[in-house]
């Protein structure tokens, strides 16, 4: 069965630095990936998506990278601030038919 | 624009009682979408609705039942509500129900008693 990996439950990290999250995922390419950010007791908020035939994509100081050879997608935040502590979640689709999958999600900490 | 509406947004019930939560998607998105997120798990899909059909469902049993109507607005019905559905509920819709990303709501917290 589909199965969708986000690699660290935590991640801490300076202020000012960059963080990177990764997302696996078995089986076959998703359709599309997307990237999620949630705050407690709020739904969560859809930040990038990007498509299986695009490598990289960006929004302000956030880029989302996809390797489909590694199955992989990798999520980094740029010159990180405390206001960016987060859990992050990665969402996949395999066809545009499909249920969406979502990640356990990683709880990122940015200390000043 | 107005996000994702969803109501009410806390709702306490006894087991073996039946529930109904509401959501109103974006202006103009046509697809809504139901998850289920129990404290300290991921969101797990329950329902895909789009144009009014019932598109696709997670592994949920009969007893979570919806509808989305002509307005694009949904419902989510719990049946026979045991321990374990005590979740927040996430709503979130789509301006079509394949290519487009999601935009949640900030859910119905559901406690059962």
């Amino acid at each position: 069965s589909q199965k969708i990996e986000q690699n660290s439950e935590a991640l801490n990290i300076q202020e000012g630095k960059t963080a990177t999250l990764t997302c696996n995922y078995t089986n076959y390419s998703p359709a599309y990936l997307q990237w999620y950010r949630q705050d407690p007791g709020r739904g969560p908020v859809f930040l990038l998506l990007i498509r299986e035939n695009e490598k990289e994509k960006r929004k302000e100081r956030l880029k989302v990278t996809f390797d489909t050879t590694l199955k992989q997608s990798l999520f980094h935040i740029t010159a990180s601030q405390p206001a960016d502590s987060a859990t992050y979640l990665c969402a996949l689709r395999y066809s545009s038919a499909s249920k969406i999958i979502f990640g356990s999600g990683t709880r990122l900490s940015i200390r000043p | 624009e107005a996000g994702v509406t969803q109501s009410p947004t806390h709702l306490i019930k006894t087991r073996g009682q039946q529930v109904t939560l509401r959501c109103s998607p974006i202006s103009g998105h046509t697809s809504v979408y139901w998850y289920q997120q129990a404290l300290g798990l991921g969101l797990q899909f329950l329902l895909w609705y789009d144009e009014g059909e019932e598109r696709n469902r997670g592994n949920f049993p009969p007893r979570f039942s919806g509808r989305q109507f002509p307005n694009y607005s949904s419902e989510l019905n719990v049946n026979a509500l045991e321990l374990e559905d005590s979740a927040l509920y996430l709503c979130a819709s789509s301006l079509d129900g394949y290519n487009q990303p999601q935009h949640f709501g900030d859910g119905t917290r559901l406690s059962i008693l």
